[in-house]
Formats: C-alpha cells, sequence, structure tokens
C-alpha cells in the first residue's frame, strides 16, 4: 500500500523560509515522478511542483517558480519543498502525491504570518 | 493554462443519482486519452483518487462511480448517492502543465 507522510510544518514570517519533507513506502519511489498540490484555508486545490523520477526534469507554477524548489534522494524515499520568500499567500496545506495521483499524503499545515 | 470549470454546489437525495460536471477550456486529449481526473475530499482529508483518464475506476473505489465524456466536457455519476459520498468533488487535468484543478463542487443532501 502507498504511503506518504509529510513533515515540517509550522508557523513562519513572511520573507522567511521553510523544508518540507514527504516519506515514502509501499512502492518503488525511484521509480514515479512525485508532485507537491496545496490547498489554501477553505479554497480549492492547488498544484505547485513536479519531478521527474530521476530528477532530470521539474516543473512549477508561476505562483511559486523561482522561490520554491522541489528535490528528492532516492536512496531514503524522500521527496522535498525547500519555500523561500514566503508571503502570506503561500499559507496552505501542502500535500505531497505520486505522479499517478493515486497516492497522497495527509498533508502539512504551513502558516505565513508576522 | 487549461481552466476546469465545475458548479460550485450540487443538492442531492440518498439513492438519487448525482451528476458533476467539469468542462476544460480546451481539449485535454493526448494520444486518444481523454486526461481528466477526478478526486474527492471529505473535511480534514486528503483529496482521493475516484476515476482516472475520464473513465476509468481507480482502486478500491465502489461501482456507483463513474465518469464520461470526451474532450472538453466531463461527467462524474454517483449513483446511487449514499450518506458517506457527501463531500467536494474536483477534477484535474493532466494534459499539459501547469496541471489545473476545478474549482470543486460540493455535494450536498437535499
Amino acid at each position: 500500500e502507498v504511503q506518504l507522510v509529510e513533515s515540517g510544518e509550522g508557523l513562519v514570517q513572511p520573507g522567511s523560509s521553510m523544508k518540507l519533507s514527504c516519506v515514502a513506502s509501499g512502492f518503488t519511489f525511484s521509480n514515479y515522478g512525485m508532485n507537491w498540490i496545496r490547498q489554501a484555508p477553505k479554497k480549492g486545490l492547488e498544484w505547485i511542483a513536479l519531478i521527474y523520477y530521476d530528477s532530470s526534469s521539474k516543473y512549477y507554477a508561476d505562483s511559486v517558480k523561482g522561490r520554491f524548489t522541489i528535490s528528492r534522494d532516492n536512496s531514503k524515499n524522500t521527496l522535498y519543498l525547500e519555500m523561500n520568500s514566503l508571503r502570506s499567500e503561500d499559507t496552505a496545506m501542502y500535500y505531497c502525491a505520486t505522479y499517478n495521483w493515486e497516492g497522497w499524503g495527509q498533508g502539512v499545515m504551513v502558516t505565513v504570518s508576522s | 493554462d487549461i481552466v476546469l470549470t465545475q458548479s460550485p454546489a450540487l443538492a442531492v437525495s440518498l439513492g438519487q443519482r448525482a451528476t458533476i460536471s467539469c468542462r476544460a477550456s480546451q481539449s485535454v486529449i493526448i494520444s486518444r486519452y481523454n486526461l481528466i481526473h477526478w478526486y474527492q475530499q471529505k473535511p480534514g482529508q486528503q483529496p482521493k483518487l475516484l476515476i482516472y483518464r475520464a473513465s476509468n475506476l481507480a482502486s478500491g473505489i465502489p461501482a456507483r462511480f463513474s465518469g464520461s465524456g470526451s474532450g472538453t466536457d466531463f461527467t462524474l455519476t454517483i449513483n446511487p448517492v449514499q450518506a458517506d459520498d457527501i463531500a467536494t468533488y474536483y477534477c484535474q487535468q493532466s494534459r499539459e502543465s501547469p496541471w489545473t484543478f476545478g474549482g470543486g463542487t460540493k455535494l450536498e443532501l437535499k
């Protein structure tokens, strides 16, 4: 069974940085691309980043391009999202999900506020 | 960007059919595959994949859920609606980056 467990949630000030992790199990992590998706409070879903299985390609939503970096460590079955220059509008629940969208983590809350 | 449009809410009675629509701003077909997927999300939970590539039932999803459509117009049908189906439903396209979601349709009881 696919399991994805995110960590790194917290409250940060505008302009600061934060790094989220997503540990995968139950499937061959190194064979699959992975996504990050976020959901602002009481709002819909927004895809923000995708990384290929071998890190050869990465894609970002315009809303985070240049500020967020997706990466992975296949030896640790772990996906990362490094977030810089955080803004209040980045406040959201952040989910990791498999490339085929079948597996989703439980999500972690990121709050950007002074 | 491909924009997906959903009605905000739909009221149904238990045991009846629910039809949720999703319209794309451009075709989402690649190599004869319609790259539209449907998710269910309950409050406080992560989204759950119901239907992939427009009409394929995801693993473990009950057969009362079905998907149809092609090109730009898609439908998620729940028949019959059960109490456990009260949730918000999202469509999503993976035709091209950025992968976009519809605004969600909240299924409510009449």
